[in-house]
């Protein structure tokens, strides 16, 4: 069984660049979720797709917007990125259940 | 407002020395209380999942246990590979399927 995958694992861009992030979910699995971490900080929700709807979104702007694809994979895409955007992002996979799987995070790094 | 509070916000403990770490959350109606180990740069691993109060579960050291109001993840004779930060996340009912984490308990064991 896969386990959640992301790419890139690490990422530098420029203030006011645009960004995308990929996640692949666990096998079985119908539902992410996507979260920023910054350094020293639990995860922060950013909002969760379910069969490729939105089905939740957390305190972010809509600068921050993502799509699921049919087998269930999804992007996080960030604009006009800012340097608090700097953090990791973590995507997460669950499927009948509760439980969330996280991937291994994408590291962003804004200059 | 739903909030998960976690202390101490490190803690320090020699090879074999047992100690517990404390996650107390406010929520409108607990669906699910998660703990997650996460070691540095990498995403949250599952540990458990708690319902409801007076639940408890094991796994090898670790030892999580569910009140109304708190959670304790209790570490009986810990090594140095237990080292890693501890994050606790809960999940409310009217809130769809988004995870609300504390700052975690970063935890050192030294051999």
């Amino acid at each position: 069984e896969t386990g959640v995958t992301q790419s890139p694992t690490h990422l530098i861009k420029t203030r006011g660049q645009q960004v995308t992030l990929r996640c692949s979910s666990q096998s079985g699995h119908n539902t992410v979720s996507w979260y920023q971490q910054a350094l020293g900080q639990g995860p922060q929700f950013i909002f969760q797709y379910y069969r490729e709807e939105e089905n939740g979104r957390g305190n972010f702007p809509p600068r921050f917007s993502g799509l699921q694809f049919p087998n269930y994979s999804s992007e996080l895409n960030v604009n006009a990125l800012e340097l608090d955007d700097s953090a990791l992002y973590l995507c997460a996979s669950s499927g009948s259940g509760e439980t969330q799987y996280f991937g291994p995070g994408t590291r962003l790094l804004v200059l | 407002e739903d909030q998960v509070t976690q202390s101490p916000e490190a803690l320090r403990l020699q090879e074999g020395e047992s100690s517990s770490l404390n996650c107390s959350y406010t929520v409108s109606g607990l669906r699910g209380l998660f703990w997650y180990r996460q070691d540095p740069g990498k995403g949250p691993e599952f540990l458990f999942t708690l319902y409801s109060a007076g639940e408890e579960k094991e796994k090898e050291r670790l030892k999580a246990t569910l009140t109304k109001k708190e959670s304790f993840l209790h570490i009986t004779a810990p090594k140095p590979e237990d080292s890693a930060t501890y994050l606790c996340a809960v999940q409310a009912d009217n809130q769809g399927g988004k995870l609300i984490f504390g700052q975690g308990t970063e935890l050192s064991v030294k051999p």
